[in-house]
């Protein structure tokens, strides 16, 4: 089975801090990704990596800045954080298929992060 | 650019009742894929179904039917007799365009919360 892990499921900053969001994947998988869910918005794509250092931004990249080092973990920053990056924070995986088309995405259980 | 709605904010239902979530999509690209996703109360996004456009057939898996009508650009699903357990936060997603080199990043609609009473 695939699995996708993040660091903390809950975590409470203050405004300003610089915060890690770290994300593991054990399935040798090329593609991760990071998005940010707040109710009645669904999923946001924030920033996307299909290799190792590289890197594209998603919709909402503001704010935010990733790395990837090893394939394996996909880590999101947030340089200065801010009330309104009050979030659900969720990182996912997904095979890059012959022919291009998009693979399953999986998912880890989620960071739920709170700036005061 | 690629969309997804689900219309549905919220539904609840009585155990045992059958249950439609609507999503419509909205895509430039000739092929395309289409994904549900289920959110239960523990945060983990769990895959449901990936279904190309190619394929018209109607998908069912246990309590789970999935239409798909490339007229009316839907992808509902249904849940036959549904149970407490299928209490949970539905998402549809369709890929980014290929035209625009996005086929691996998914768009996604604002999910349905689907509330299954005793």
């Amino acid at each position: 089975d695939v699995k996708v892990t993040q660091s903390s499921r809950y975590l409470v900053k203050r405004t300003g801090e610089k915060v890690f969001l770290e994300c593991v994947q054990d399935m040798d998988h090329e593609n991760m990704f990071w998005y940010r869910q707040d109710p009645g918005l669904g999923l946001r794509l924030i920033y996307f990596s299909y290799d190792v250092k590289m890197k594209e931004k998603g919709d909402i990249p503001e704010g935010y800045s990733v790395s990837r080092e090893k394939k394996e973990r996909f880590s999101l920053i947030l340089e200065s954080a801010s009330t309104n990056q009050t979030s659900m924070y969720l990182c996912a995986s997904s095979l890059v298929p012959a022919g291009g088309s998009p693979d399953t995405q999986y998912f880890g259980p989620g960071t739920r992060l709170t700036v005061l | 650019a690629q969309k997804v709605t689900q219309a549905q904010t919220e539904i609840s239902v009585v155990e045992k009742e059958d249950v439609t979530l609507d999503c419509v999509y909205e895509t430039r690209d000739t092929t395309y894929y289409l994904f549900w996703y289920k959110q239960p109360p523990s945060g983990e996004l769990v895959f449901l179904i990936r279904r190309n456009s190619f394929d018209e057939q109607n998908e069912i898996s246990g309590r789970y039917s999935w239409n798909f009508q490339k007229s009316t650009s839907s992808f509902n699903f249904t849940i036959t007799a549904s149970q407490v357990v299928d209490s949970a936060v539905y998402f549809c997603a369709l890929p980014k365009s290929i035209l625009t080199g996005g086929g691996n990043k998914l768009t996604f609609g604002t999910g349905t919360q689907l509330k299954v009473e005793l």
